[in-house]
């Protein structure tokens, strides 16, 4: 079956400092890969959203300087929380897509960004 | 902008009652993809539902829910709640046809809470 791992689950940083996170497709094709904030007490916001051969589209308020990622291989994708503040903080998840035609976004598990 | 709009806070059910969350959205995409997530405590969002044919009863679990283009809702529902229900619930929009298909807008989920 499909699966998506993400990596680190829990990490903590100090505040300025900078986290990397990865998200890794298992069992299909990762040919478009988004990633997602659900800070606390809100929903899931979309950071960007990246398809293979495709610039990486990075939705309002969020920046490639702040949030870069790469997307090398249609099984890896990683982002990273460039300086991180207290704002920064919450669940981060991947959300994998097989094929341009599928409609089904498999996620992973998140990971959980505390900064102190 | 795209939206989503779900009964908001917490729904607080008697086990064996009717589930009933509401879900409607606004979009510019003509080709609206609804779906319903689940997201039990200390886990990832997982797929309970989806559709994008107006009019038509999708089912899973022992949920459905049918999309009414002409009101812009998908409403859940079950019709006797079980214990194990209880969980986040988000209502999202996709564009079926577009290029950011991956893109999920997520409403502020709707906390399900189930007593015996």
């Amino acid at each position: 079956g499909a699966l998506v791992y993400q990596y680190p689950r829990r990490t903590i940083c100090k505040s300025g400092t900078s986290m990397r996170m990865e998200c890794q497709a298992v069992g299909f094709q990762a040919t478009s890969v988004a990633w997602y904030r659900q800070s606390p007490q809100k929903t899931f916001e979309l950071i960007a959203l990246s398809t293979v051969n495709s610039a990486i589209k990075y939705e309002q308020n969020f920046t490639q300087e702040k949030f870069p990622i790469s997307h090398p291989n249609l099984s890896f994708s990683s982002m990273t929380v460039l300086n991180a503040y207290l704002e920064d903080r919450g669940l981060y998840l991947c959300g994998a897509r097989d094929r341009q035609d599928s409609y089904e976004q498999y996620f992973g598990p998140g990971t959980r960004l505390t900064v102190l | 902008g795209d939206s989503v709009t779900q009964t908001e806070g917490l729904v607080t059910l008697t086990e064996g009652l009717p589930v009933m969350l509401n879900c409607t959205y606004q979009t510019i995409y003509s080709n609206p993809f609804l779906f319903w997530y689940v997201q039990h405590l200390n886990e990832s969002p997982r797929l309970l539902l989806k559709s994008f044919t107006d009019n038509k009863r999708t089912e899973h679990q022992g949920f459905h829910a049918t999309l009414h283009k002409s009101s812009s809702s998908f409403h859940l529902q079950k019709s006797s709640a079980q214990l194990s229900d209880s969980a986040l619930y988000y209502c999202a929009l996709s564009d079926r046809y577009g290029s950011s298909g991956n893109k999920l807008i997520f409403g502020i989920g709707t906390l399900l809470s189930v007593k015996p």
